[in-house]
């Protein structure tokens, strides 16, 4: 069964620019979370999306959307990008957003220049 | 406020000894917590975990601590290997309804030297 795969892997953008990071779960699962890892914060939990709905959301503005589509895969948008903003996106997925093991893709490392 | 927290930033073990990587949690509210290892340019990889009801979890040379009454959970990797070098992060999550996420530490780097 294929893993969890994410697009693109690693991404250079701007201040001021936005930037649409991409998530496939693996085949059957039907919950998305996403989250951020940087240096200083280690894993911080963004938003979880479970049929096409976001049921959960982390402590991040605005700028910061997801969304899910209708075969499960999953979008996160960073709008109005900030230096700060430079990080690994990490999605992961499981069945149903229940207490079961969560799959991590391999990331997408954005830098923000 | 940091719910998880793993104190270490590293360890150093030799090849053969034990590795023992350690997690506090400050929310009486979670009830389940996983290990995840996770190697540069991947993502975390899940390890192992234990439910709340339980105080111990074995799988191979894997085994997790749970010690409820001191919000403590530890890793012990017997014997440890140098494929074992790795960031560990100790995770936690609470039971509430269908609302899930994990709570994650900053992360042990676990070097494991031949």
């Amino acid at each position: 069964k294929a893993g969890v795969t994410q697009t693109p892997r690693y991404l250079i953008k701007t201040r001021g620019q936005q930037v649409t990071l991409s998530c496939s779960p693996i085949s059957g699962h039907r919950s998305v979370s996403w989250y951020q890892q940087t240096p200083g914060q280690g894993l911080q939990f963004l938003f979880e999306y479970f049929s096409e709905t976001q049921r959960n959301k982390g402590n991040f503005p605005g700028r910061f959307s997801g969304r899910q589509f209708s075969n499960s895969r999953s979008e996160m948008n960073v709008s109005t990008l900030e230096l700060g903003d430079s990080a690994l996106y990490l999605c992961a997925s499981s069945l149903v957003g229940d207490q079961e093991t969560q799959y991590f893709g391999p990331g997408t490392r954005l830098l923000v220049l | 406020d940091q719910q998880v927290k793993q104190n270490s930033p590293s360890l150093s073990v030799q090849e053969g000894r034990i590795s023992i990587l350690n997690c506090d949690y400050t929310n009486s509210m979670f009830d389940y917590f996983l290990w995840y290892k996770k190697y540069p340019a991947e993502g975390p990889t899940f390890l192992i975990s234990i439910s709340s009801i339980k105080d111990k979890n074995e799988d191979g040379r894997f085994t997790v601590f749970l010690n409820k009454s001191a919000k403590h959970l530890s890793l012990h990797i017997v014997p440890s290997q140098p494929g074992d070098s790795a960031v560990y992060f100790c995770a936690a999550s609470a039971q509430l309804g269908s609302n899930y996420k994990l709570t994650f530490g900053k992360g042990t780097l676990l070097t494991v030297n031949p």
